[in-house]
């Protein structure tokens, strides 16, 4: 039963490219959250999303950030426009439901703009 | 809101050294408590959790007793090893918001 994945584990994006980070949750998890995780600073939540769904964006910058789950494919967490700021590591995580106190996390893609 | 303290790292210890994490949390209601470990380039495992006051949860040695009284979830190992070198983070679900809401880590470097 294979975990979260996350690819690619290390993004380089030049200013005013697009990043995109994909995840697959593990088997059986409808439930999708995104994580970042500044230099100096804890995991700050983005967004949770099901499938076809946005459940809560509270936590997602109001531009140039975007997110989605499809109902065939892997979660998909878009930055157009990069900008420095914009570097950190990005972590997905999954669960079995709408209680997300038990969360598995991927590995996680660390992106980096020059 | 609801929102998590923990200790600034570095945390620096020799091997089979008692280690304590201090983690204060602010939240509504009653929340369940938890503790991640980050191993280097991984991404988060949950450690232990506690779900009220007085729980107390318990994994590989370590640690944590949810206290209600003084709204804490210290970590505590009695003797570390170089293999917990880590980055051990503090949370809280419930409260306020229905989501996982993270301190800012602590990095503990356990030397031989």
């Amino acid at each position: 039963n294979a975990g979260v994945m996350q690819n690619p584990r290390h993004l380089v994006r030049r200013r005013g490219q697009e990043a995109r980070l994909r995840c697959s949750p593990m088997k059986g998890h409808s439930h999708v959250y995104w994580y970042r995780q500044l230099p100096e600073e804890g995991l700050k939540f983005m967004v949770y999303l099901q499938k076809e769904n946005i459940i809560d964006e509270s936590g997602m910058p109001k531009e140039r950030f975007s997110a989605e789950f499809p109902k065939e494919g892997p979660s998909i967490l878009r930055i157009q426009q990069v900008v420095r700021g914009d570097s950190a590591a990005y972590f997905c995580a999954s669960s079995p439901d709408r209680r997300n106190e038990k969360l598995f996390f991927g590995s996680g893609t660390q992106l980096s703009v020059l | 809101g609801d929102s998590v303290t923990q200790m600034e790292g570095p945390v620096t210890l020799s091997e089979e050294a008692f280690l304590t994490i201090n983690c204060t949390y602010t939240a509504t209601g009653y929340p369940s408590l938890f503790w991640y470990v980050q191993y280097p380039g991984e991404g988060l495992q949950l450690l232990l959790k506690a779900t009220k006051a007085d729980d107390k949860g318990s994994n590989k040695g370590f640690e944590a007793t949810y206290r209600k009284e003084t709204t804490s979830f210290h970590l505590e190992k009695g003797s570390v090893q170089v293999s917990d070198s880590a980055v051990y983070f503090c949370a809280l679900y419930g409260g306020a918001t229905n989501k996982l809401i993270f301190g800012t880590g602590t990095l503990l470097a356990v030397q031989p």
